[in-house]
Formats: C-alpha cells, structure tokens, sequence
C-alpha cells in the first residue's frame, strides 16, 4: 500500500500563476486535509472533507479551493499564487473513531516568486 | 482557533539522558490528543493518539501521560539517543472533529 501520496515534491511558480497539489491514499479513509506548514507556525489546517462531496475550510482557507470527487483524491488548487503562499504543504488522512491519528502525505515545497 | 501550547520550544540532552516536554490545550470540548514525531525532511509519524483522562501509552523508551482535566499531555524520552532527535508535535483534537498542532519541541540529542 503508498498510503499517502503527494505530487510534486518541489515546485517554483511565479506569482498569479495557477497550480493543483495533487494528494491521493488508498486507505479507504473518509477524513482528508490539507495543511501548511510554515516557520514558528506550525501545521495550519487550509481546508478539509470528510468524505466524497464533502469539503469545509479550516484555518487558512483563503486563496485555495478544493474538491473530493472521489474518496481517494482531495487535490489542492492556487488559483493565483501569492509569494505568501510559499510553504511547506501537507496532505493527511485519518481513519475513522478517535483511536487513529493522521497519515501524512510527503509533503510538498511551493515556492512562489 | 484553539491554542496549543508546546514547552520548550528546544532542547539539547545527552545522549543518555532522560527528557519530558509539554503540550497544554483547553480543557473544553476535547476528543483526543496526539503525539507525533516528525523527523527534518520527512512527514510526521503518529506516535500516540489519547483520549481518556489518565490515558498512559508507552512505545519503547517513549511514554505519555494525558490529564484532560487541567489540560494536559507529556512526553518522556528514557535514555535518549541520537536517532531520537526530531520535533514532538502534539494534536488537540475538538469534539467537532477540529485538529490543532501545537508548534512542537525540537530536540536534539547529542553523542
């Protein structure tokens, strides 16, 4: 099993440019998100789903949209990148009750300049 | 937006040495604390998910305690060593199934 799996690993975009993190797991979770992590922040949760059709938006959901077409996919798109959307982005998933903790996708760095 | 409470921020031990750190969450509407050990350049690992107050878990030389009363999780390390070093994340997570990390404890184990 991949769990997690996140694409790309590294990325330089220019500013208003558009892009999709892409995150996709074959644990048959219901529960995604998306999160960034930035210096002295910590994990910011952007948006989430809990389930195919579902999405809610977290934190710091400004300048991001998502979408869950499917229970695997949950990709994460800029519409018009900003330099302060360089970060570090997380995509997790977690199993369903209390017990499970989150499985984290690779991570992905997103410089924007 | 809750706020979750990592202590120290850093530390540097002996390899050898015994450690704790802290997270502190609200007391209020709690469903579960988790532990993660997230090591430079890789994605956070789940080490503990807590739920009842009084919860002790033990994974090797890692323990945690967790009183919900007062808000509370620690972390031990006994007789670290160098491949313990990484950040310590904890996760409060609401009973509106909300998670909030904490900005984690960095250490740094020395040979």
């Amino acid at each position: 099993n991949a769990g997690v799996t996140q694409t790309p690993k590294f990325q330089v975009l220019k500013t208003g440019q558009s892009m999709t993190l892409q995150c996709a797991q074959d644990m048959n979770h219901e529960y995604m998100s998306w999160y960034r992590q930035d210096p002295g922040m910590g994990l910011r949760l952007i948006h989430y789903s809990v389930g195919a059709g579902i999405t809610d938006q977290g934190e710091v959901p400004n300048g991001y949209n998502v979408s869950r077409s499917t229970t695997e996919d949950f990709p994460l798109r800029l519409l018009s990148a900003a330099p302060s959307q360089t970060s570090v982005y997380f995509c997790a998933t977690q199993g369903e009750g209390a017990n499970y903790g989150y499985t984290f996708g690779s991570g992905t760095r997103l410089t924007v300049v | 937006i809750l706020n979750v409470e990592q202590s120290p921020q850093s530390l540097h031990v002996q390899e050898g040495d015994s450690t704790n750190f802290t997270c502190s969450f609200p007391s209020s509407n709690f469903y579960a604390l988790h532990w993660y050990r997230w090591e430079t350049a890789k994605s956070p690992e789940a080490l503990f998910v807590m739920t009842l107050n009084g919860d002790e878990k033990k994974k090797g030389r890692i323990s945690a305690t967790l009183n919900t009363k007062e808000g509370y999780s620690y972390l031990y390390i006994k007789g670290s060593q160098p491949e313990d070093s990484a950040t310590y994340l904890c996760a409060f997570r609401s009973a509106g199934n909300q998670f909030y990390f904490g900005t984690g404890t960095s250490l740094t184990v020395i040979p």
